[in-house]
């Protein structure tokens, strides 16, 4: 498949700060995109997801913001909290894969007291 | 609902031996995934299903890596022989639209 990258391997960040993390697709044929957070010894959770005919969502405390033009994709933690230290992964479907998702390497996020 | 459950949680086995993992997806759930996570290689899908009937699997590294869903409430993932290459964390994720909810993970070190 194609491949998910991120930037940042690892993130530090003092609590209450806002944290972004950032994320590039390759694959121009994706729709769909879901950014899941993995605390340690559990299984991916979602956060968040978008549509590629949006360049903007927001839930609670997180945005996710997309770029098409540059094939980029960020999360946006605002008032960072310690229990948001986990790993992020964004994830990708192409647009004629219903369920079939590629995930990114992950990012680290630690959020210091 | 209890969500994803698998079993067991955690597997040590020598090198050559039979494993078998096993899950449990959220009831009503019509489309089942197993991925295999290690550092090296992060989070790839092995196989998906969909209405028991397994679609791609594309993902799976060997023949000695097989699949199966005989009904709607389980799966099994089974690796003959293990190999120590083979140590990682197993997810099994079920989804009924897009969102994929991930069991806890069988972790699988072989020795």
């Amino acid at each position: 498949g194609e491949s998910v990258g991120l930037h940042l391997p690892t993130l530090s960040v003092q609590e209450g700060d806002n944290s972004i993390i950032n994320c590039a697709y390759s694959n121009s044929a994706s729709d769909y995109f879901i950014w899941y957070k993995q605390e340690s010894g559990k299984g991916p959770q979602f956060i968040i997801d978008i549509r590629s005919n949006m360049d903007k969502r927001q839930g609670q405390r997180v945005t996710v913001l997309l770029n098409k033009t540059v094939k980029h994709l960020s999360l946006q933690i605002a008032a960072t909290q310690p229990g948001d230290s986990a790993v992020y992964f964004c994830a990708e479907k192409e647009v004629w894969n219903f369920n079939k998702f590629y995930f990114g390497s992950g990012t680290k996020l630690n959020v210091k007291p | 609902d209890a969500g994803v459950i698998q079993s067991p949680r955690h597997e040590v086995t020598e090198m050559g031996q039979e494993v078998t993992l096993r899950c449990k997806p959220i009831s009503g759930h019509d489309y089942l995934f197993w991925y295999r996570q290690t550092m090296m290689r992060g989070l790839e899908l092995l196989i998906y299903f969909n209405n028991n009937v397994p679609i791609d699997d594309s993902g799976m590294p060997e023949d000695r890596f097989s699949a199966k869903m005989p009904n709607a409430s389980f799966s099994t993932l089974k690796i003959q022989p293990s190999e120590p290459r083979d140590s990682a964390v197993y997810f099994c994720a079920s989804s009924l639209k897009s969102e994929q909810y991930f069991g806890p993970g069988t972790r699988l070190t072989v020795t």
